[in-house]
């Protein structure tokens, strides 16, 4: 069974529209990342969730909505899709609480979003 | 602000050593990591140093110098899949991680 999931794993869309990507880790960790990819291959975080708390949510334009309706899952909705969004969405999952954190991410896939 | 700097790329061939640098000026510091990522897949794990010193996981090594603000991933007996982008990443804020702009590594027969 894949550790950290995500759907889709590319979306191809027009300009203005409004997408989703769904991720989901079945490693009972309690913190989840949306991390972004541009075309150099820089990962930037743009938010965290620990046990379904906003934890951390980096300078993104609010067009970009995550949502986590249980610790297991992180949604990232964007809004008004710009041609500058185009890049790969990565989901991440740690376990961060008991004071054991190793430095250590789990990736999904990603998801290559490409905005036309 | 926040930087980590590594090189953009190194070549080296099968059998080789390779060391890769990372310089980090972060705000807070709790532990340096190191990840692999193939073309086209997701980044994964290699090694974490929270404390001084060297981490040896199989061909892969890693050092850490918190005074320096240094780090260093060392690959051993090098191995054509063992191309690939190599990222430092620092956690300033206990599982925040700030990742370097990663090193395209290129091995040769």
């Amino acid at each position: 069974d894949t550790a950290v999931s995500q759907t889709p794993k590319y979306l191809v869309t027009q300009m203005g529209n409004d997408k989703s990507i769904k991720c989901e880790q079945n490693l009972g960790h309690d913190t989840m990342y949306w991390y972004k990819q541009d075309s150099k291959k820089f990962l930037k975080i743009m938010f965290s969730y620990n046990n379904k708390e906003l934890i951390i949510n980096e300078t993104v334009p609010n067009r970009f909505s995550p949502k986590s309706p249980d610790k297991a899952h992180l949604n990232l909705h964007i809004n008004s899709l710009e041609l500058g969004d185009s890049a790969v969405y990565f989901c991440a999952s740690s376990h961060i609480g008991g004071g054991g954190n190793t430095g250590e991410l789990f990736f999904g896939e990603g998801s290559r979003l490409t905005v036309l | 602000g926040q930087s980590l700097e590594q090189p953009s790329e190194v070549t080296a061939v099968e059998g080789a050593i390779v060391q890769i640098n990372c310089t980090y000026q972060t705000s807070g510091f709790y532990g340096l990591s190191w990840y692999q990522q193939h073309d086209g897949g997701a980044p994964t794990f290699l090694s974490y140093n929270a404390l001084d010193g060297l981490e040896e996981t199989g061909r892969f090594s890693s050092f850490l110098s918190r005074s320096d603000s240094y780090g260093y991933l060392l690959l051993q007996e090098l191995q054509m899949k063992d191309s690939a982008s190599y990222f430092c990443a620092v956690d300033n804020q206990g599982g925040k991680l700030i990742f370097g702009q990663g090193t395209e590594l290129s091995v040769k027969p």
